[in-house]
C-alpha cells in the first residue's frame, strides 16, 4: 500500500490568485492522478501527472488553467491558476503501484474561491 | 466518452437490512475497483474484480464482476452503523490509459 499526504488541507483564496497544492507519496508509484470532487459528487479526473513530462489531461482541462508538475516518482503538485469561485472544490491526487493497481487517494484539499 | 453510473444516487435502511448498489458501464471493463468514502473522508479502496462472472466477499460485502464486464455489484447483508458512506466503483478502461472511470457513487444512510 502506500500512503499519500497532500497539502495545504484545505485554503480559502481571492478570486483571480492561483494555489499550489502538494502531493507526497511514502513509495514509488507508477501511476499519478489528480481529481476534483464537488460536494456531494463523484470523482472527475483532471489529469494523469507522468514523471520527467507534460501531464496526459482529460477532455475540459487544459493546462493554462491546471498546471501539473511530477519531478519524480513520489510527488506531484496540480496549481490552479487564476481561480474562480467555479474553482471551488475538493482537489484529489491519488497514486498507484502498479499499472492496473488500485489507488491509494491523499486526503483531498479543499479550496474555496471568493 | 465512456460512463460509468450507479443505482441508487441515495439509499436509506434500518440498520440490518440489506443494502445493494448496482454499477453498469457503456463499455467493457478491464476491471472494476469499489471505493468506499465516508462523509469528510477520502475515498478508500475496497476490492478489485478483474475475472468475468467474478464474486468476492469481504465478511458482509459481496462484490460481484459480470460476466459481459459491464457491470457490477456490491452487496451489504446486515448493514450496520458504520456502513454509512458512499460507495463508488470504478472502472478501468481497456485501452493503455489505465484510468479509473468513476462511478456516480451510491449514498448509504442507515437508521440505528
Amino acid at each position: 500500500s502506500a500512503v499519500i499526504s497532500q497539502k495545504p488541507s484545505r485554503d480559502i483564496c481571492q478570486r483571480g490568485t492561483s494555489l499550489t497544492i502538494q502531493c507526497q507519496v511514502d513509495s514509488q508509484v507508477t501511476m499519478m492522478f489528480w481529481y476534483r470532487q464537488q460536494p456531494g459528487q463523484s470523482l472527475t479526473l483532471i489529469a494523469t501527472a507522468n514523471q520527467g513530462s507534460e501531464a496526459t489531461y482529460e477532455s475540459g482541462f487544459v493546462i493554462d488553467k491546471f498546471p501539473i508538475s511530477r519531478p519524480n516518482l513520489t510527488f506531484s503538485t496540480l496549481t490552479v491558476s487564476n481561480m474562480s469561485p467555479e474553482d471551488s472544490s475538493i482537489y484529489l491526487c491519488s497514486g498507484g503501484v502498479g499499472l492496473t493497481d488500485t489507488q491509494y487517494f491523499g486526503p483531498g484539499t479543499r479550496l474555496t474561491v471568493l | 466518452g465512456q460512463q460509468v453510473m450507479q443505482i441508487p444516487q441515495y439509499q436509506h435502511v434500518q440498520e440490518g437490512e440489506d443494502f445493494t448498489t448496482y454499477c453498469n458501464s457503456s463499455t467493457t471493463l478491464s476491471n472494476i475497483q469499489w471505493y468506499k468514502q465516508r462523509p469528510g473522508g477520502h475515498p478508500v479502496f475496497l476490492i478489485q474484480l478483474v475475472k468475468s462472472g467474478e464474486v468476492k466477499k469481504q465478511k458482509r460485502l459481496t462484490f460481484q464482476f459480470g460476466e459481459a464486464k459491464k457491470n457490477s455489484s456490491l452487496h451489504i447483508t446486515a448493514t450496520q452503523t458504520t456502513d454509512v458512506g458512499t460507495y463508488f466503483c470504478a472502472g478501468v478502461r481497456m485501452d493503455s490509459s489505465y484510468k479509473l472511470i468513476f462511478g456516480s457513487g451510491t449514498r448509504l444512510l442507515v437508521r440505528p
